[in-house]
């Protein structure tokens, strides 16, 4: 099963608009983070949120968590065709180790 | 390029072979986790090495072990395959105490 849910599994938007996704998980977390996957390749680490953070900016990304609500959301500004992939948000198993448990991702299409 | 590299990029084995995958990891990275990525889905974790030794498993079946050699490459071997471990096994490798996890670009195995 997966700890974290991504929403939604599709978005489609024009270039230039912001892109907004969203992730919820069950369990207690120590930390969250958000990753893409273009055309089924290799994930790459966009952004590391802890547990006792509320907001983190990296260039045009802005991530939120809410402990309270079990929930991430990831905001792309000013989006790209270059940003075109797939989401991922991953949440550690357990507090020994690092081992990511992914939601289901959004796919994330820009239209030049 | 994350320094984590997997080969083979792509494989195809019938039903009931085995099958085994590589990894290196990044340089100075003591820790590899393995993913299986079904088509479409978010990646499901396997196991994890740390210093030659499991150090955590998913639910997933004895015939999935692993290897981690002395300079913490890691081997993913795969008996009795089925059609359901068509996928994209992925390699990451972090440092123990980092959560942030370096994957590689994937081997894809298609099994008939």
């Amino acid at each position: 099963s997966q700890q974290g849910e991504e929403d939604p599994q599709a978005l489609s938007i024009q270039e230039g608009e912001n892109a907004t996704m969203n992730c919820s998980y069950k369990t207690s977390i120590n930390n969250l983070q958000w990753y893409r996957q273009n055309s089924g390749r290799g994930l790459v680490h966009l952004i590391l949120i802890r547990s006792n953070e509320r907001e983190k900016h990296s260039g045009r990304l802005r991530v939120t968590l809410d402990t309270s609500k079990k929930s991430s959301s990831l905001l792309i500004t000013a989006s790209r065709a270059a940003d075109t992939a797939s989401y991922f948000c991953a949440t550690d198993v357990n507090n020994a180790g690092n081992m990511l448990t992914f939601g289901g991702g959004t796919r994330l299409m820009v239209k030049p | 390029e994350t320094g984590v590299t997997q080969s083979p990029t792509h494989l195809i084995k019938t039903r009931g072979q085995q099958v085994t995958l590589r990894c290196s990891s990044q340089s100075g990275h003591n820790t590899v986790s393995w993913y299986q990525q079904a088509l479409g889905q978010g990646p499901q974790f396997i196991f994890q090495y740390y210093r030659e030794e499991e150090n955590g498993r998913g639910n997933f079946p004895p015939r999935f072990s692993g290897l981690q050699f002395p300079n913490y490459s890691s081997e993913l071997n795969v008996n009795a395959l089925e059609l359901d471990d068509s996928a994209l096994y992925l390699c990451a490798s972090s440092l123990a105490v980092s959560n942030e996890q370096f994957f590689g670009p994937g081997t894809r195995l298609t099994v008939l």
